[in-house]
């Protein structure tokens, strides 16, 4: 099974900030790797898929990168309504595995 | 506009059995890949397993964790996809969502990636005695 790593677990920051998460997978997964935010109590939502394809309706400060084992999620200009869990996951192969998640929180 | 709700959560004592079910609406089911996914509370996601869609006859993949003791199943009368957990353990308890598993194309592409690009409200099974 293919392994997520995220990091960090949590951070702290301000509105109007830019944040970067990191997700590495235990092997090479070529672009297949989605990011999804979730809030308290909330489903998760798709934010970006294929490393780096904004989801339909997905404001444009969220965007991604990466492929082969090393991927980035980045917020630029963080938004009140941003803070929340985020987790990538890979669609190479099944079973599908996610991040542990990185909680961003406010400073 | 798309929508999936769960249903069919509830208390179980370990050893027995629940089933959950997710409606769609908006959308036929039988045209995508439909999977299930948990969250322990406190923790992050697990996927628990999907069914293929029409095209790739049905077929269903499991976790290890569930493997043998759950199976999901689809009712295209009724455009839902139910979730028969058996053999229930304390590690069971979560909230669990049914999503919607699409291809999604950027723009002006000739290919796909896979996606969760609807989810359900979750419903909530909590095993315990």
């Amino acid at each position: 099974d293919i392994q997520m790593t995220q990091s960090p677990s949590s951070l702290s920051a301000s509105v109007g900030d830019r944040v970067t998460i990191t997700c590495r997978a235990s092997q090479s997964i070529s672009r297949y790797l989605n990011w999804y935010q979730q809030k308290p109590g909330k489903a998760p939502n798709l934010l970006i898929y294929g490393a780096s394809s904004l989801q339909s309706g997905v404001p444009s400060r969220f965007s991604g990168s990466g492929s082969g084992t090393d991927f980035t999620l980045t917020i630029t200009s963080l938004q009140p309504e941003d803070f929340a869990a985020y987790y990538c996951q890979h669609s190479y192969n099944t079973p599908r595995t996610f991040g542990q998640g990185t909680k961003v929180e406010l400073k | 506009e798309v929508h999936l709700v769960e249903s069919g959560g509830g208390l179980v004592q370990p050893g027995g059995s629940l089933r959950l079910s997710c409606a769609a609406s908006g959308f036929t089911i039988s045209d995508h890949y439909m999977d299930w996914v948990r969250q322990a509370p406190g923790k992050g996601l697990e996927w628990v397993g999907r069914t293929r869609d029409k095209a790739n006859s049905y077929t269903t993949e499991y976790a290890a964790s569930v493997k043998g003791r759950f199976t999901i199943s689809r009712d295209d009368s009724k455009n839902s996809v139910d979730l028969q957990m058996d053999s229930l353990k304390t590690e069971d308890t979560a909230v669990y969502y049914c999503a919607r598993e699409a291809r999604i194309a950027p723009a002006s592409a000739s290919y796909y990636y896979f996606g969760m690009d609807v989810w359900g409200q979750g419903t909530t099974v909590t095993v315990s005695s």
